[in-house]
């Protein structure tokens, strides 16, 4: 079985702060892949970042990093210099043998 | 062309009716899948397709049927369905249904009212 905890369900950020989201996973799979997705209100499903799980560099993305913790079973979402289009909710997702999402974490950016 | 699109936008329907949800890719992915999504929760894996073929179904009750016409078109068809079906319900396509290699790229959804 696999699973994905994600223990923040709303943060917000000041604009141009940093921010991070926290991520826990469990899987009985040698092989899997973790993803961040962001959702927008009311709009499409993209894809943030992807993390292979036998690659022990953490995963960046322009201003977004993950700390990929194996052992740990921890993946955590930062996002740097914060901006208003950054409001969205984020999933953190596991692929071992199909994609599960964890329950999401609504993020706000301020002004 | 990085898009998967899926009409309608929305659609209401009562308890008695049939209707069909259409998803289209053209990137060349050979995996699609349906998921269903209430509202401020995850996305859940109903269908998986994988060359043409039902690879993964998650216990979905058969009021949901469905279909792959070809490597580019994925449908749901809907009959007798509950108005606890109301949901999201999001299309996605990838590479491959090789887990997790090819990221999946979702569609915009078509949010179904059941009344």
């Amino acid at each position: 079985a696999q699973t994905v905890t994600q223990s923040q369900p709303e943060m917000s950020v000041q604009e141009a702060e940093t921010v991070t989201l926290s991520c826990t996973y469990d899987t009985s799979e040698n092989n899997y892949y973790l993803f961040w997705y962001k959702q927008p209100p009311s709009r499409q499903m993209i894809l943030v970042i992807r993390q292979e799980a036998y690659k022990q560099q953490n995963a960046t993305e322009n201003r977004f990093s993950v700390n990929f913790q194996k052992a740990a079973k921890s993946f955590s979402l930062k996002i740097s210099d914060s901006q208003l289009g950054d409001t969205a909710m984020y999933f953190c997702a596991l692929d071992g043998n199909k994609l599960v999402f964890g329950a999401g974490t609504i993020l706000r950016v301020k002004s | 062309d990085t898009e998967v699109t899926q009409t309608p936008k929305h659609l209401v329907m009562g308890m008695t009716n049939k209707k069909s949800l259409k998803c289209e890719q053209h990137m060349g992915h050979r995996a699609m899948y349906w998921y269903k999504q209430k509202a401020k929760k995850p996305p859940e894996l109903m269908f998986v397709y994988s060359y043409e073929k039902l690879s993964i179904n998650e216990s979905v009750p058969s009021r949901f049927s469905p279909e792959c016409p070809n490597s580019s078109l994925l449908n749901l068809h809907l009959h007798a369905l509950q108005p606890e079906d109301s949901a999201l319900y999001l299309c996605a396509s990838s590479q491959s249904g090789t887990s997790g290699f090819y990221e999946q790229y979702f569609g915009p959804g078509t949010r179904l009212t059941v009344t």
